[in-house]
């Protein structure tokens, strides 16, 4: 079936270093592939989407690349902030079905 | 622009009861899903409903049952509740009229089984 793999947290980062949260796919066909942050004691918030290979998301400095040859789909951010200190979770969504299947979350901790 | 809500934000009950929850979707959405995440875990799909039917249903009991109403809120309804039903309970919207599979989330009910 279909599966998201992240890279297990906490990521540990001092403020303005560079970020990669790693992320990889298993799914029959195109998914669109998403990810989301959780703020604690919060829901989810879409941080960014692609729906086809090669499509990059990007949304507040976070990049994400559809690479369909490696089935992934990193995320990365030149510079964060503490402000960014979240859970961020990988998803993708079948082609046709609306639902979505997460990985587990990685959680991001950046001091001052 | 109000975007999902969901009610009530916490709820404890003990195990053997049943429980309702709420979900109102953000304007202009017409379907709605829910999820149940785990501490520590990824949110995993219950299931979905639209035009006031059941579409899709991920891997759960059918002591989770569901409810659509014409204005395109929802209810989640739990029976015989285990210990194991603990978790943050997410709804999301979105819309079959546009050509996207994105969905929004609300804040999520917090309910705790003892």
């Amino acid at each position: 079936g279909d599966s998201v793999t992240q890279m297990e947290g906490p990521v540990t980062l001092s403020e303005e270093a560079f970020l990669t949260i790693n992320c990889t796919y298993t799914a029959t066909g195109y998914p669109s592939l998403f990810w989301y942050v959780q703020y604690p004691g919060e829901g989810l918030q879409l941080l960014l989407k692609a729906t086809k290979a090669d499509d990059k998301g990007s949304n507040k400095g976070f990049e994400a690349t559809y690479r369909k040859e490696t089935t992934s789909f990193h995320l990365e951010k030149g510079s964060v902030q503490v402000s960014d200190s979240a859970v961020y979770f990988c998803a993708l969504s079948p082609r046709g079905f609306q639902k979505l299947v997460f990985g587990t979350g990685t959680r991001l901790l950046v001091s001052p | 622009d109000a975007g999902v809500t969901q009610s009530p934000t916490h709820l404890i009950k003990t195990r053997g009861q049943q429980v309702t929850l709420r979900c109102s979707p953000k304007s202009g959405h017409d379907t709605v899903s829910w999820y149940q995440q785990a501490l520590g875990q990824g949110p995993q799909f219950i299931f979905q409903y639209y035009e006031e039917e059941e579409r899709q249903r991920g891997n759960f009991p059918d002591r989770f049952s569901g409810h659509q109403f014409p204005n395109y809120s929802s209810e989640l309804n739990v029976n015989a509740l285990l210990l194991g039903d603990s978790a943050l309970y997410l709804c999301a919207s979105s819309t079959r009229q546009a050509s996207t599979d994105t969905q929004y989330f609300g804040p999520g009910t917090r309910l705790t089984v003892l």
